[in-house]
């Protein structure tokens, strides 16, 4: 049972691009969670979906940020228009329950 | 709201000395408590977890934490560590209703002195 996947592991962008991150939850998991973890921090809750719905929002700005888990493919966090202060670490874990299993996480650097 | 301290950021420790990583919380509901450990550059493995039953709890790699409820109190232990326990190690509680999501405390790096 391969674990939660995520791509790419590592990504740039200039200031003002689009950055999309994806999140292959493991098999059987319906639920999906994101998380940010700037410079010598603990991680951040972002986002919490289940498939084709978002279920809580609460931790992810209301600009720039959107997130998606569709009937079919990997989560997605799309960040547009990226400023310097989105380089950080972006974790997804996935859960059958109450135990949240992460990925290897997208390390997003903006120059 | 839920809130994690972890009141020492970096712990050293001499390789095959025991060690105790602090974790206080703070929660108006009833909460599950976790211990993650990140190592250099990758993601979070789960050490172990309390969900209800006996307060001590056993996890991977020579670890276990004890759950004190009066002293909202989750502490890892471990009694003999080895080199390859140098990391980051994160404590988390998720409220047991509605979204399970995670509120993470700072982090303990703990990094073993050969």
């Amino acid at each position: 049972n391969a674990g939660v996947m995520q791509n790419p592991r590592h990504l740039v962008r200039r200031r003002g691009q689009e950055a999309r991150l994806r999140c292959s939850p493991m098999k059987g998991h319906s639920h999906v969670y994101w998380y940010r973890q700037l410079p010598e921090e603990g991680l951040k809750f972002m986002v919490y979906l289940q498939k084709e719905n978002i279920i809580d929002e609460s931790g992810m700005p209301k600009e720039r940020f959107s997130a998606e888990f569709p009937k079919e493919g990997p989560s997605i966090l799309r960040i547009q228009q990226v400023v310097r202060g989105d380089s950080a670490a972006y974790f997804c874990a996935s859960s059958p329950d109450q135990t949240q299993f992460f990925g290897p996480g997208t390390r997003l650097t903006v120059l | 709201a839920q809130s994690v301290t972890q009141l020492d950021s970096q712990v050293p420790v001499f390789e095959e000395a025991p060690v105790e990583l602090r974790c206080n919380y703070s929660s108006s509901v009833s909460v599950y408590l976790f211990w993650y450990v990140q190592y250099p550059n990758q993601g979070l493995q789960l050490l172990l977890k309390y969900l209800s039953g006996s307060t001590l709890v056993k996890g991977i790699n020579g670890f276990e934490a004890e759950f004190n409820k009066s002293q909202t109190s989750f502490h890892l232990r471990k009694p003999s560590v080895h080199i390859s326990d140098t990391a980051e190690y994160f404590c988390a509680v998720s409220p047991q209703t509605g979204a399970n999501n995670l509120f993470f405390g700072t982090g303990t790096r703990l990094t073993v002195i050969p």
